[in-house]
């Protein structure tokens, strides 16, 4: 049972440049979510969604996009990445939205230069 | 707006010591209070939870005290160990945000021998 599995792990990316952070869960989990994790800042939320189809903004959703087409992947794209976007960032999956752990992946580290 | 907000930024202590962590908030509608560790390179790990109908929570060295008054939950941590140096992150999600943890900065624990 892999849990929640991101790719890659690291990326470093020229400003301008577009990507996709994949994001993967084996748990049959209806809610998935992307994080970024900054000094001092604790996790803020981009994105999530509540199931294959439904997506929703978070906290930080400028500069990003994502889709879900399916239970198990929740892919997180950067549209023009900017060096603001350097960060970690953490996919998450959970059983459902109340009272529930999250489940988060090992974390992919992006700088923009 | 950090509607979290987490205190100390960073915290030192002995081995079989007391850590103490403390979260405020500010959204009367959370009831779901969680607290994450994240070792380095590692996505964060769910360490334990409450919600707001007890007043503590108590999970081996690990507990939860919860004031709904003041708003106000912390960690303890008994007996504090090598192995629990990590960054814990304080949490919380409901009313109209399940699903959506806000996160506090984070707190660097370390435990020397």
């Amino acid at each position: 049972n892999a849990g929640v599995t991101q790719t890659p792990k690291f990326q470093v990316l020229k400003t301008g440049q577009s990507m996709t952070l994949q994001c993967a869960q084996d748990m049959n989990h209806e809610y998935m979510s992307w994080y970024r994790q900054d000094p001092g800042m604790g996790l803020r939320l981009i994105h999530y969604s509540v199931g294959a189809g439904i997506t929703d903004q978070g906290e930080v959703p400028n500069g990003y996009n994502v889709s879900r087409s399916t239970t198990e992947d929740f892919p997180l794209r950067l549209l023009s990445a900017a060096p603001s976007q350097t960060s970690v960032y953490f996919c998450a999956s959970s059983y459902s939205t109340v009272y529930t752990e999250a489940f988060f992946g090992q974390g992919t580290r992006l700088t923009v230069v | 707006q950090q509607q979290v907000k987490q205190s100390p930024q960073s915290l030192i202590v002995q081995k079989g010591g007391i850590s103490i962590i403390n979260c405020a908030y500010e959204n009367t509608a959370f009831d779901y209070f969680p607290w994450y560790q994240q070792f380095p390179g590692k996505g964060p790990a769910l360490l334990i939870a409450i919600r707001p109908d007890v007043s503590e929570k108590k999970e081996g060295r690990f507990t939860i005290s919860f004031n709904k008054s003041a708003k106000q939950f912390s960690l303890h941590i008994m007996d504090s160990q090598p192995g629990d140096s990590a960054t814990y992150f304080c949490a919380a999600a409901g009313g109209t945000s399940y699903g959506k943890l806000t996160f506090g900065q984070g707190t660097i624990l370390t435990v020397h021998p």
